[in-house]
């Protein structure tokens, strides 16, 4: 299967710092990458979607100015949390998806806000 | 190493049951979850086990055993709109989300 790597595994930062997180698709041209938030035991939520050049597509109550998405290439995407917070704290994960296929998920971030 | 074993693809009728397996070994157990996912949609959340047992939601069900590292998910009176690829992740001790590579689900009339 394709593989999807997520850069860093764990992040702990102070509060009001920003926190940047990258999703690369290794062996693959990832036309739409999603990215997802899970607090622990529960589901993934569905943050955003990105595509290759274009803007991304945030999720209704998801804060566009907080969470800056960037999808610059087909490989990479990366996700800002700008000004984190202590409830920004959770676990954070990118999929990415090549033309009408699957997607492939990365690994996950867990970043503690302190 | 980690890992995540379940069958690539299965094939079953409408209105049957299947039952998708999934193996793990992890380092730690933080529960294990289930996806849907459609062809060219995200995934969608199906269940969490964290304790042994069965877990009962309509027409799916979970099933977990942490002594033998396996779970099921079992899909009864099975519908066309079922057809999609179900995903067996596990959290293991760091909360490291470890993914299986998915079954796709094929549902003939």
């Amino acid at each position: 299967g394709a593989v999807v790597s997520q850069h860093p595994s764990w992040v702990i930062c102070k509060s009001g710092t920003s926190v940047k997180i990258e999703c690369r698709s290794l062996d693959f041209q990832a036309t739409t990458m999603f990215w997802y938030r899970q607090f622990p035991k529960q589901s993934l939520m569905l943050m955003a979607t990105s595509n290759e050049g274009s803007k991304a597509t945030y999720e209704q109550g998801v804060e566009k100015d907080k969470f800056l998405i960037n999808h610059a290439s087909l490989t990479l995407s990366t996700l800002t949390v700008t000004s984190a917070h202590p409830e920004d704290s959770s676990f954070y994960i990118c999929s990415a998806r090549k033309a009408d296929t699957e997607a492939f998920f990365g690994q996950g971030t867990r970043l503690t806000v302190v | 190493g980690q890992n995540i074993d379940q069958p690539t693809e299965m094939t079953a009728t409408e209105g049957a049951i299947v039952q998708i397996n999934c193996t793990y070994q992890t380092s730690g157990f933080n529960g294990l979850f289930w996806y849907q996912q459609h062809a060219g949609e995200a995934p969608t959340f199906l269940s969490y086990n964290v304790l042994d047992g069965l877990e009962e939601k309509g027409r799916f069900s979970s099933f977990l055993s942490r002594s033998k590292g396996y779970s099921y998910l079992l899909l009864k009176e099975l519908q066309m709109k079922d057809s999609a690829s179900y995903l067996c992740a596990v959290m293991d001790s760091n909360y490291q989300l470890i993914w299986g590579a998915g079954t796709k689900l094929i549902i003939k009339p």
